[in-house]
Formats: C-alpha cells, structure tokens, sequence
C-alpha cells in the first residue's frame, strides 16, 4: 500500500495563488489518476479536480490540477483565492483495488 | 438528481457490532461501472477509505480494517449496507457513503454523514 502525503496547512491572501502538493509514497503517481475534493467545515466533500486535471462543472477554472512524475507528486493550484476557499482539500488516488486520501491541507484565506 | 443518504446507531459500545446503511437514489447500482463505498472521518482528521462494492457484486475492503468490514447491497431497495465487528473508541467518526463512478475515477456524490461515537 501506498500513502498520499499533503502539507499540513497552507495560508494565503485573496487574490493571490496557492498551491497545495501531494506526494505518493510508493509506485508512480503518473499510474493512476489522482482527484481532489474541498470539504468545508461540517460538509461531506466535494470533487474540485478529478483524473489529475479535469474540473467538474460548476467548479471555477480558478482550480487546477496536476501531475509530476519528477517528485512523484501531484498539485492542486488554486489561483484569485477567495476566502470561500477556505477549505480543506484532500487529494485521492487508487492502486491495487485499495482507494487512498491525503491527510488533508487547511487552506487558510487571510 | 442523485442522492445518498446514511443511517445507523449514533452510539455503539465497544465490542458490538456496527450496521450502516446507505440509501441512495437516482442511479442504479446495476448499472456497469457504478459502485458505492464507505468512508469515514474521525472528529478533527483525515477521510479513510473503507470499502466498495461494485455493480458487479464485487467488493474492495481497506488492507487494515478488511477482518472487521462486510459490504453487501440490495439494488432492489437501492440501498448498500456496511457492517463493522468489534468496535473500539478509536472507530469514532463520521461515517460517510459516497457514489463512484469508474468512468470519472470520482467520489462524485456524497452523503451528509453519520456521526458514529463508540463508547460504553
């Protein structure tokens, strides 16, 4: 089994860019398709990014999604921060018939 | 319009056993590449991913918790049941179900959660 490892925290100012790193501990991220999800404080969350880089609908282009085999990590970007992104964000992948969260990064807009 | 929803015990003591249910509507869970799976979030932590039965019957469990979880389904009543043995304080969290869609490699819709607290 693998892990998803996030920084912990992030913070930033409105209208400034962010982005959030999420690196896979074993086998290559590239593999298998990473998505992202936004969970505010007592939601369930929702998907902002799903296969690495596509966006639901309804979810601004603000939000972005990538890919780096390099560091074996993926990023989310998220650029005009709003403080309705105060969040957090969790990144998602699979490998093996075993689905695996992120430990989760607080987004803070201040 | 695709809802689910969870239900079940908001408090078990330690040792019992667990039985949630999903109800869930606007999807078939008959339909190929259509699948229902559990996860749950202790108060202040991350998700974890449980379990996941798939249109097919088949059925995925987390590596660490697998002893302890059955995933079963009844598409006739749309619903999707998870049962957890042996309960410890440490299984307190929101227990959420969540449709996944193979096609989007998504948890695209959520239930609201159901706040499970394990104590005597």
């Amino acid at each position: 089994n693998f892990m998803l490892t996030q920084p912990h925290s992030v913070s930033e100012s409105p209208g400034k860019t962010v982005t959030i790193s999420c690196t896979r501990s074993s086998g290559s991220i590239a593999n298998n398709y990473v998505q992202w999800y936004q969970q505010r404080p007592g939601s369930a969350p929702t998907t902002v990014i799903y296969i690495n880089n596509q966006r639901p609908s309804g979810v601004p282009d603000r939000f972005s999604g990538s890919i780096d085999s390099s560091s074996n990590s993926a990023s989310l970007t998220i650029s005009g921060l709003k403080t309705e992104d105060e969040a957090d964000y969790y990144c998602q992948s699979y490998d093996s018939s075993n689905w695996v969260f992120g430990g989760g990064t607080k987004l803070t807009v201040l | 319009q695709v809802t689910l929803r969870e239900s079940g015990p908001a408090l078990v003591k330690p040792t019992q056993t667990l039985t949630l249910t999903c109800t869930f509507s606007g999807f078939s869970l008959s339909t190929s590449g259509m699948c229902v799976s559990w996860i749950r979030q202790p108060p202040g932590k991350a998700l974890e991913w449980l379990a996941l039965i798939d249109w097919d019957d088949d059925k995925y469990y987390s590596a660490s918790l697998k002893t302890r979880l059955t995933i079963s389904k009844d598409t006739s009543k749309n619903q999707v049941v998870l049962k957890m043995t042996n309960m410890d304080p440490a299984d307190t969290a929101t227990y959420y179900c969540a449709r996944f869609v193979v096609a989007f490699r998504e948890f695209d819709f959520w239930g609201q959660g159901t706040l499970v607290t394990v104590s005597s």
